[in-house]
This record gives C-alpha cells, sequence and structure tokens, in this order.
C-alpha cells in the first residue's frame, strides 16, 4: 500500500477556484468510486468533505466537490475563503479491505 | 450528536505495547458501521492503522498487520487499539473515527470516516 501523491502545498486568491489532485493507482483510486476527502485545519482533527469520489455530506458547502478520471482524483474549491485555508488528505479504498491516504496538501489563500 | 473520544497513556517506553480506547457516545456500536484507527506523526500525514466490525471482523494496514490488535467492548459501547513493540516512530497522534462501509458476498468496501475524535499524542520514550 504506497501512499496516494498529492501536491505538497497549493494556493489561491479569495473567490478564486483551486484544485487538489491525487494520484494512485489501477489497485486503489482506478478500481474504485471510493475515494474521499478530508479537511484539517491546525491541531484539529480531520473533517469529512468529500465521500464516494464526489458526495457531500450534510453541512459541507457546495462550493467543495469532488471528480475523478482514471487513476487520478480531484477535489475543487470554487469561490475561495480564508477558512478554507488547511491541510487536505484524500483517502481511497484500496482492495482486500484496506485504506490509503494521501500525502496531503496545504492550501494557502493568498 | 455522536462523539469519540480516545484515552490512553501519552507516554509509553520503547519496545511495550500501545493501548488506546475509543468511548463511543449517543450511538450505539453494536447498532453498525465500522470503527476505525487513524494515526498522525508530528508535522506528517495521516495513516490507516485499521477497521473493526461491531462482530469483531478485523482489517488492518499491512504495514502494521504484525503489530497490530483491534478489539470491540458493545457492553461498554467502546473499542480498543494495541500496537506492540513500539518505536519512537510510532509517535504520533492518535485518532479513532467511525467509518461507513459496505460488504457484498466476497469482500468488505470502506466509504469514509464521517466522524473523528478530537485526538491523542501519544509519545514513544524512554
Amino acid at each position: 500500500q504506497s501512499a496516494l501523491t498529492q501536491p505538497a502545498s497549493v494556493s489561491g486568491s479569495p473567490g478564486q477556484p483551486i484544485t487538489i489532485s491525487c494520484t494512485g493507482t489501477s489497485s486503489d483510486v482506478g478500481s474504485y468510486n471510493l475515494v474521499s476527502w478530508y479537511q484539517q485545519h491546525p491541531g484539529k482533527a480531520p473533517q469529512l468533505m468529500i465521500y464516494e469520489g464526489s458526495k457531500r455530506p450534510s453541512g459541507v458547502s457546495d462550493r467543495f466537490s469532488g471528480s475523478k478520471s482514471g487513476n487520478t482524483a480531484s477535489l475543487t474549491i470554487s469561490g475561495l475563503q480564508a477558512e478554507d485555508e488547511a491541510d487536505y488528505y484524500c483517502c481511497s479504498y484500496a482492495g482486500r479491505s484496506t485504506l490509503v491516504f494521501g500525502g496531503g496538501t496545504k492550501l494557502t489563500v493568498l | 450528536q455522536v462523539q469519540l473520544q480516545e484515552s490512553g497513556p501519552g507516554l509509553v517506553k520503547p519496545s511495550e505495547t500501545l493501548s488506546l480506547t475509543c468511548t463511543v457516545s449517543s450511538y450505539s456500536i453494536s447498532s453498525g458501521y465500522y470503527w476505525g484507527w487513524i494515526r498522525q506523526p508530528p508535522g506528517k500525514g495521516l495513516e490507516w492503522i485499521g477497521s473493526i466490525y461491531r462482530s469483531g471482523s478485523t482489517y488492518y494496514n499491512s504495514s502494521l498487520k504484525s503489530r497490530v490488535t483491534m478489539s470491540v467492548d458493545t457492553s461498554k459501547n467502546q473499542f480498543s487499539l494495541k500496537l506492540s513493540s513500539v518505536t519512537a516512530t510510532d509517535t504520533a497522534v492518535y485518532y479513532c473515527a467511525r467509518e461507513s462501509g459496505y460488504c457484498s458476498s466476497t469482500s468488505c468496501y470502506m466509504v469514509a470516516f464521517d466522524i473523528w475524535g478530537q485526538g491523542t499524542m501519544v509519545t514513544v520514550s524512554p
């Protein structure tokens, strides 16, 4: 189980959209529509933002959306806001009842 | 609302066993869901440790499998983690979380961790 690959950092200005990629393999991201995304503010527990690739839990802003193409999943945040500044992690089912996380991406709102 | 709370020693000596418990409130573990453990070393990313179902079926990260034991106590509405032979690399914040998923006739599929505990810092040091 190798960690999924995410960019170490991304940045954007308020109001702009940003996209965070999450690249896996044909054994995890590419084989299942079971990618989830988590937001983590400093010193806090992660919070679920997207599950099953593109579904939003109740209470999560519709500015957050998820998609997938091949072995790469993506999280898009439209209309960046200051409170979106956080670390973001993807996670995928990896077969044989196992999970794998991405290395995390630090989002900076300029 | 559903809450999870980790508890256990904050300091463990090298080669000893790390033991943590997660207490679930406002939801009965017996009702369903999987229950998982995730850790995060200081300044690093998240790592899935393993998950357990109410029946006691367990699923572990292959890199930790030889050292991990998870159990569930439905009478106390708790689930637990034991990690043996710890070293400094096991120093991390340990989170427990509720995990949605489903099983077919041949496999179980994990979906997402929808509710997390606040996390507990465990340091491995002499």
